[in-house]
């Protein structure tokens, strides 16, 4: 069975600094994918990053990096300097090997709030 | 491109009535995905077609709730009737019906059972 926790259920944090956000998945599969979403207030999910398996790299955009070990089953993401439009709910997901045709697992979400 | 639509955004309701939600997944996706999500936790999936096929229904209350895809296109799903806790957000999402294809996200039906 896949399960991805998320044990922070809301950070805040003033304008500009720099925040993480946990996420540690679990997973009986060899070959799998790593994703975090967005969902700000208007309720749409928006896609973040997708991450396999074999790829442990970090990966930066911008302001926002991807932290991926697998020896900890950690996929944590940072945002560098945050600011007011990164307030949102965020969520860490997880898929077997066949991402394109099957479920996402979802963690509860962290609801970051960046204070201006 | 238009993304997945969803109708209608909000709806609310009396326990026991139905209440039907409609998707339109994006031109040519073939799988597409019913989730629930429950307030302060993550979407849980409750269907998955691939064209007019089920795929994944095991986690759909299957006495109350129905879900379908007649020509593969867009899809309906129901609840008859509902209870205070189908109180949620039903998000639907679709994809390529290849693997390495990302889930695409509608904006979602807020659904309130009073």
């Amino acid at each position: 069975a896949q399960k991805v926790t998320q044990a922070q259920t809301e950070i805040s944090v003033v304008e500009k600094e720099d925040v993480t956000l946990d996420c540690v998945y679990e997973t009986r599969d060899t070959t799998y994918y790593l994703f975090w979403y967005k969902q700000p207030p208007s309720g749409e999910l928006v896609f973040l990053i997708r991450r396999n398996s074999f790829d442990e790299q970090n990966e930066i955009s911008g302001r926002y990096s991807w932290n991926f070990q697998k020896s900890t089953s950690s996929f944590n993401f940072t945002i560098t300097a945050s600011q007011v439009v990164d307030s949102a709910v965020y969520f860490c997901a997880l898929s077997g090997p066949n991402f394109g045709n099957e479920k996402l697992t979802f963690g509860t979400g962290t609801r970051l709030t960046i204070i201006p | 491109e238009a993304g997945v639509a969803q109708s209608p955004r909000y709806k609310i309701i009396e326990k026991r009535q139905s209440v039907a939600f409609w998707c339109n997944p994006i031109s040519g996706h073939a799988t597409l995905y019913w989730y629930q999500q429950i307030l302060g936790q993550g979407p849980k999936l409750l269907i998955q077609f691939q064209n007019n096929g089920v795929v994944d229904d095991s986690q759909l209350p299957k006495d109350r709730f129905s879900a379908e895809r007649l020509k593969g296109v867009d899809s309906t799903l129901k609840i008859q009737p509902a209870k205070l806790e189908d109180s949620a957000v039903y998000l639907c999402a679709s994809s390529f019906a290849a693997s390495g294809n990302e889930q695409f996200f509608g904006p979602g039906t807020r659904l309130t059972v009073l």
